[in-house]
């Protein structure tokens, strides 16, 4: 099976700017969990998508967003970058069942860069 | 809220050493345990996981971990680390019945050869 992908894996965006970060889970993973990584804050839990439904959000302000196709790929959005947004952001994608044991898989990240 | 602690930062050891990073997580219920390790430039890979039954659980690449219920910790170990074992390793508690990992710091692991 192909593993988690995520495009593109680096990006450079002035302040104000907007981006959106793809994701696209191993096949027939219907959750699609965004973490933020930081040199300061390590990995923060930025929000899970399943079926096209936000199931959990973490303390991150409203510029952060997201969205899942029906086909569980994964987009998120940044709107109005300030500089401590710079991070390498990462999609992890699981079977989805909140139930059972089931761990999550990781992508290689989209480095982004805000100037 | 959930945390996780990771005892140590920055771990430096000679080849051939032994290893045990600490990690202790403050949540009361069932809790599924585990170790992720990021090589230089790699992504975030699985080294282990615990869900239930024997608290000791082997991972990939000879590291094992032990869970102790009554200490709310999962440490990892490995008996003789090698060059190749350089990397950052995080550990993470996920609440069972739900899809939010929560990480630990990260430990800086250099490995001398």
């Amino acid at each position: 099976k192909a593993g988690v992908t995520q495009t593109p894996r680096y990006l450079i965006k002035t302040r104000g700017q907007q981006v959106t970060l793809s994701c696209s889970p191993i096949s027939g993973h219907r959750s699609v969990s965004w973490y933020q990584q930081t040199p300061g804050q390590g990995l923060q839990f930025l929000f899970e998508y399943f079926s096209e439904t936000q199931r959990n959000k973490g303390n991150f302000p409203g510029r952060f967003s997201g969205r899942q196709f029906s086909n569980s790929r994964s987009e998120m959005n940044v709107s109005t970058l300030e500089l401590g947004d710079s991070a390498l952001y990462l999609c992890a994608s699981s079977p989805g069942q909140l139930e059972g044991n089931y761990e999550q898989y990781f992508g290689p990240g989209t480095r982004l860069t805000v100037t | 809220a959930q945390s996780v602690s990771q005892h140590n930062h920055h771990v430096i050891l000679s080849e051939a050493a032994s290893l045990e990073l600490g990690c202790n997580y403050s949540y009361g219920g069932t809790v599924n345990l585990f170790w992720y390790v990021q090589y230089p430039g790699q992504h975030l890979q699985l080294l282990l996981k615990y869900f239930s039954g024997d608290p000791l659980v082997k991972g990939i690449k000879g590291f094992e971990a032990e869970f102790i219920k009554s200490k709310f910790s999962f440490n990892l170990r490995k008996p003789s680390v090698q060059w190749s074992d350089t990397a950052e390793y995080f550990c993470a508690v996920k609440k069972y019945g739900g899809n939010k990992l929560v990480f630990g710091a990260g430990t800086i692991l250099r490995v001398k050869s």
